[in-house]
């Protein structure tokens, strides 16, 4: 079975703390995507990247960085958490395009 | 730009049928998805559709009709577990992203 795993499913942080969400799948694919999912909003995309080292800004990227050191793993970084960064962040994967996403179960931020 | 709408809410009793639509903007177009997402879990895929027509599997179909923007999810034979959220996406060309709607929330009444 494809497996995406996110390595939080529930965090609570303060204003202005870093923040690291982690992502990995075993699945060998190319691609991989940060969203974050908001009641009324559906999902935006934050980041992508399609190849190791290699990053895109999807259309919200602005607070947020990322990470691809590894083809597996894709980490999504808030350098300084912000209370309207609060939100459902999913990590998803795919291999070429176009095709469907494999989602992880998703992490819930509160920043208070 | 990119946009896409689908209605918010959708009620419909067991064993009915209900009609999920979506319609899209997008200077480029590579393929229309549906996914499921039932409240507190990832969306799931369910269909995909490049060409025009009806993509049938099992109870759950989907239309495309790119010349006028526009897809519908078709739910048969409602049960009580198809109460979730269904999210029309579609991928422009030369890229490997996911534009998403906002979701339809279906609620399946006994």
């Amino acid at each position: 079975d494809v497996k995406v795993t996110q390595s939080s499913r529930y965090l609570v942080k303060r204003t202005g703390e870093k923040v690291f969400l982690e992502c990995v799948q075993d699945m060998d694919h190319e691609n991989m995507f940060w969203y974050r999912q908001d009641p009324g909003l559906g999902l935006r995309l934050i980041y992508f990247s399609y190849d190791v080292k290699m990053k895109e800004k999807g259309d919200i990227p602005e607070g947020y960085s990322v990470s691809r050191e590894k083809k597996e793993r894709f980490s999504l970084i808030l350098e300084s958490a912000s209370t309207n960064q609060t939100s459902m962040y999913l990590c998803a994967s795919s291999t070429g395009a176009p095709t469907e996403l494999f989602f992880g179960e998703g992490s819930r931020l509160t920043v208070l | 730009g990119q946009n896409i709408d689908q209605p918010t809410e959708m009620t419909a009793t067991e064993g009915a049928i209900v009609q999920i639509n979506c319609t899209y903007q997008t200077s480029g177009f590579n393929g229309l998805f549906w996914y499921q997402q039932h409240a507190g879990e990832a969306p799931t895929f369910l269909s995909y559709n490049v060409l025009d027509g009806l993509e049938e599997k099992g109870r759950f179909s989907s239309f495309l009709s790119r010349s006028k923007g526009y897809s519908y999810l078709l739910l048969k034979e409602l049960q009580m577990k198809d109460s979730a959220s269904y999210l029309c996406a579609f991928s422009g060309s030369n890229d490997y992203k996911l534009s998403f709607g906002a979701g339809t929330t279906v609620t399946v009444r006994a």
